[in-house]
C-alpha cells in the first residue's frame, strides 16, 4: 500500500467552480502535511501547510482528519491559473516526506 | 524563502556515461535531498545529503550508481552513472527551508538517456 494515495483526476471543472481534493495517508505517525503544486515541467511548490485545526489562505482551505487520515484542500472560485497538478505529502519522522502521485486539475474558461 | 538553483536544467547523453547535476541554496541548510520524479508518477527520494557524512540511500539506490557529494552547507551535487535509458526521467534537489516555507525545490533537471 502506497504511504500517500490521492485521486490522480483529471479534474476538469469550469472557472468559478468549486473542486475539492482528497488524498489518504497510511502512516498514523505522520506528523505534518503539505500540498503542493506543480505546473508542467516546473518544480513542485508549496502550496499551503495542513494543520489540525484546518486552515485557509484566500481561496484555498486544507482540512486534516487524522481519525480518519485523510487530508483534503478546496479551491473556491476556481481560476484558469489554477490549473496544475496537486501533490499531497506527508511528512513521517525526521524529515521523510511521502509524495502521492497528484491530482491533475485543468480549469476550463 | 529560499532560493535553490540547479543546473543543468536539461541534458541528453550516452548510454554508458555519468552526469553530475549541482543544486546551490542561498541559505545553509541542514539536510539536503535528492528525487527522482518520472513521467506521470510521482517524486521517489533518492537519497538525504547531510554536509560532513555520507548520503543516506533508499531502497532501490546505491552510492556506486548515483554518488552524492555534500562539501558544505549551501551545495551539494548528485552524478548520474554508468547511464542507461532507463535513468531517463527528472531529477528534482530539496531543502528544508524553514517551517513557513517547507521543503523548497530546484527546478529540476530533464535527464534524457540515449
Amino acid at each position: 500500500r502506497k504511504e500517500v494515495e490521492q485521486d490522480p483526476g483529471p479534474f476538469n471543472v469550469p472557472e468559478g467552480a468549486t473542486v475539492a481534493f482528497n488524498c489518504t495517508y497510511s502512516n498514523s505517525a505522520s506528523q505534518s502535511f503539505f500540498w503542493y503544486r506543480q505546473d508542467c515541467r516546473k518544480e513542485p511548490k508549496l502550496l499551503m501547510s495542513v494543520y489540525s485545526s484546518g486552515n485557509e489562505d484566500g481561496r484555498f482551505t486544507a482540512q486534516l482528519n487524522r481519525a480518519s487520515q485523510y487530508i483534503s484542500l478546496l479551491i473556491r472560485d476556481s481560476k484558469l491559473s489554477d490549473s496544475a497538478t496537486y501533490l499531497c505529502v506527508a511528512l513521517t519522522g525526521a524529515n521523510n516526506l511521502f509524495f502521492g502521485t497528484g491530482t491533475r486539475l485543468t480549469v476550463i474558461p | 524563502s529560499a532560493v535553490i538553483s540547479q543546473k543543468p536544467s536539461r541534458d541528453i547523453c550516452q548510454r554508458g556515461t555519468s552526469l553530475t547535476i549541482q543544486c546551490q541554496v542561498d541559505s545553509q541548510v541542514t539536510m539536503m535531498f535528492w528525487y527522482r520524479q518520472q513521467p506521470g508518477q510521482s517524486l521517489t527520494l533518492i537519497a538525504t545529503a547531510n554536509q560532513g557524512s555520507e548520503a543516506t540511500y533508499e531502497s532501490g539506490f546505491v552510492i556506486d550508481k548515483f554518488p552524492i557529494s555534500r562539501p558544505n552547507l549551501t551545495f551539494s551535487t548528485l552524478t548520474v552513472s554508468n547511464m542507461s535509458p532507463e535513468d531517463s526521467s527528472i531529477y528534482l534537489c530539496s531543502a528544508e527551508t524553514g517551517a513557513l516555507y517547507g521543503y523548497t525545490f530546484g527546478s529540476g533537471t530533464r535527464l534524457t538517456v540515449v
